[in-house]
């Protein structure tokens, strides 16, 4: 069982906005601006989206954002396109002793 | 560029060892924390291990006495040592830096997988 909870699958149509919840506790997302999103195409490594929250590595669209609120953070994509059609990951600092845990991961169609 | 590239992934039979290894081109293993994730098949990602720059380490209750991470700076490489092998170990391994000031994992290697069977 995942330690950072988020939904199984998201959907949405092209154009459309969706946004992919991760709930940690307040021993990890809730108390650290430490979370990352991971974008994970079939049979390929996960690449990096979003990190401390809400920054974008370079080259990565800015119709990817991210959020938090208390123990939730959130990854909102904007102007959805075919290719964002992926399963997304969160990652959350969890304190000295943990380091770090994964969400279970969220499976996005894009319709 | 920088880079991680991994190898040592083989089918292996229950009980079996296996090492894994991990080469960095374009930064030095040394400079922050190193780790390999798995995935199992039609799963998600799993924390196995991570190695810091202090030398701590961090180890997933379901591989703990039976994996070992490590690096060999000579050759900028972090290496996993897989002992006691379980069908449940079969999983694609990835190796990425792990930033300890912000959490954040970045880059990734391909993986290699690493199949547990008789």
């Amino acid at each position: 069982q995942s330690a950072l909870t988020q939904p199984a699958s998201v959907s949405g149509s092209p154009g459309q906005s969706i946004t992919i919840s991760c709930t940690g506790t307040s021993s990890d997302v809730g108390s650290y601006n430490l979370v990352s999103w991971y974008q994970q195409n079939p049979g390929k490594a996960p690449k990096l989206m979003i990190y401390e929250g809400s920054k974008r590595p370079s080259g990565v669209s800015n119709r990817f954002s991210g959020s938090k609120s208390g123990n939730t953070a959130s990854l909102t994509i904007s102007g959805l396109q075919a290719e964002d059609e992926a399963d997304y990951y969160c990652c959350s600092y969890a304190g000295s002793n943990t380091f770090v845990v994964f969400g279970g991961g969220t499976k996005l169609t894009v319709l | 560029e920088v880079q991680l590239v991994e190898s040592g992934g083989d089918l292996v039979q229950p009980g079996g060892s296996l090492r894994l290894s991990c080469a960095a081109s374009g930064f030095t293993v040394t400079s922050n924390c190193m780790g390999w994730v798995r995935q199992a098949p039609g799963m998600g990602l799993q924390w196995v291990s991570v190695l810091c720059s202090d030398g701590k380490t961090y180890s997933a209750d379901s591989v703990e006495g039976r994996f070992s991470i490590s690096r060999d700076d000579s050759k900028n490489t972090v290496h996993l040592q897989m002992n006691s092998l379980r069908t449940e170990d079969t999983a694609m391994y990835y190796c990425a830096r792990v930033w300890a000031n912000t959490a954040m994992v970045n880059p990734w290697g391909q993986g290699t997988l690493v199949t547990v069977s008789s």
